[in-house]
């Protein structure tokens, strides 16, 4: 099975701040990777899939790179409606997520 | 618009079982796979289990091959997670999930339901 490890679990930054998350793979998945944001109570939300296109609708602030086993999620100017969590996902073999990793306000 | 609505969820005991409804709308339903990823209280999510459109390849989890059961009827547009011999660990919120693209499974998930909540307890 392959694994997937989010760095940092938690961010604490500010509006503004432009954050990162990394999403490390036991192995290669290619390019089959996607992040959701989460909000509390709410279902997972698609940003970004095969590890760098956007999905229609959400906003430009929003990037993903990578390929291989190492992937990141950068948000270029954090606004106050992005402060969730964040999920990697492979889909490469199956299906697995990382832990995710909560944006909170600092 | 695409709409997928969970439904079943309740309280059940130890060793109990569950059925699981997924009610989908506003796509052609047999072209996209579908799973259930489910969500521990507090904690991160979870793929469960997934089928294909057609319904003739279905996938589970470790955690839980041989006890869940995917099935679906395009005819109904409705699919089910069949769950036996449930466990205190199989607490979760259950969410269906739409594949992103249509073909052969593994996709990216581009719509999800609301989920429905299943607590194992005595």
């Amino acid at each position: 099975d392959i694994q997937l490890t989010q760095s940092p679990s938690t961010l604490s930054a500010s509006v503004g701040d432009r954050v990162t998350i990394t999403c490390r793979a036991s192995q290669s998945v290619n390019t089959w990777l996607a992040w959701y944001q989460q909000k509390p109570g709410k279902a997972p939300k698609l940003l970004i899939y095969k590890a760098s296109t956007l999905e229609g609708g959400v906003p430009s602030r929003f990037s993903g790179s990578g390929s291989g086993t190492e992937f990141s999620l950068t948000i270029s100017s954090l606004q106050p409606d992005d402060f969730a969590t964040y999920y990697c996902q492979q889909y490469n073999s199956y299906w697995t997520f990382g832990q995710g990793t909560k944006v909170e306000i600092k | 618009e695409v709409q997928l609505l969970e439904s079943g969820g309740g309280l059940v005991q130890p060793g109990g079982s569950l059925r699981l409804s997924c009610a989908a709308s506003g796509y052609t339903l047999s072209a996209y796979g579908v799973s259930w990823v489910r969500q521990a209280p507090g904690k991160g999510l979870e793929w469960v289990s997934g089928i294909s459109g057609s319904g003739s390849n279905t996938y589970y989890a470790d955690s839980v091959r041989g006890r869940f059961t995917i099935s679906r009827d395009n005819y109904k547009n409705t699919l089910w997670l069949q769950m036996h011999s449930l466990s205190a660990e199989d607490t979760a919120v259950y969410y269906c999930a739409k594949d992103g693209e249509s073909g052969t499974s593994p996709y990216y998930f581009d719509f999800w339901g609301q989920g429905t909540l299943v607590t194992v307890s005595s």
